[in-house]
């Protein structure tokens, strides 16, 4: 079955520490988000990229950092530069970025102790 | 750049219906997103809106006013199921979707 694949699903993490989220599709899709939910915040993009080995930052890129080295894979890390990192993290696919439904994975959940 | 707005909380009772409102201000429109989440669970697509007008499924309906930035998610025959968020999202048809910061859906017995 297609679909999109996040792991791990809960992170715990101290301070100061970087973490790696990832996330794979076989959807072949071109275009991959990182979407980071707050309550009350709604869905926030921290990234997006629209073909490999290219990238752009959202609208809350810093703190994080992002590769798209292969079509397939599209890793978030938090480094420990994001001020407030504790938060549900939603990996993203869609065919292009102008078109079809955003498909989901199931979120990651990052808890920093 | 793109402004959803929808409100924060909504109430019903099983049986019923309720319509969830969406008013939208974008730079650019391509079409109106409705999707459905469950605490803890990713956000599932209900519907996609491009053209004015009304479009069902079931027991789910979305309508689209393009010229008042407006748009609804009407809910029919409510069950307890449905109480999740409904997440609103505007497609700029350039490159990332804009969400609203969704409307918690509460179905009481």
């Amino acid at each position: 079955d297609g679909g999109i694949t996040q792991s791990p699903k809960y992170l715990f993490r101290k301070e100061g520490q970087n973490v790696t989220l990832s996330c794979e599709q076989n959807l072949n899709h071109d275009a991959m988000y990182w979407y980071r939910q707050d309550p009350g915040q709604g869905l926030r993009l921290i990234y997006y990229s629209q073909i490999v080995n290219d990238f752009q930052k959202g609208d809350i890129a810093e703190g994080y950092s992002v590769s798209r080295e292969k079509k397939e894979s599209f890793p978030l890390t938090v480094t420990s530069a994001q001020k407030n990192p504790t938060a549900f993290y939603l990996c993203a696919s869609r065919t292009r970025t102008d078109t079809g439904e955003l498909f989901f994975g199931e979120g990651s959940r990052l808890t920093v102790l | 750049g793109q402004n959803i707005d929808q409100p924060t909380e909504m109430t019903a009772t099983e049986g019923a219906i309720v319509q969830i409102n969406c008013t939208y201000q974008t730079s650019g429109f391509n079409g109106l997103f409705w999707y459905q989440q469950h605490a803890g669970e990713a956000p599932t697509f209900l519907s996609y809106n491009v053209l004015d007008g009304l479009e069902e499924k079931g027991r789910f309906s979305s309508f689209l006013s393009r010229s008042k930035g407006y748009s609804y998610l009407l809910l029919k025959e409510l069950q307890m199921k449905d109480s999740a968020s409904y997440l609103c999202a505007g497609d700029s048809g350039y490159s990332t979707l804009t969400f609203g910061k969704g409307t918690m859906l509460l179905v009481s017995p």
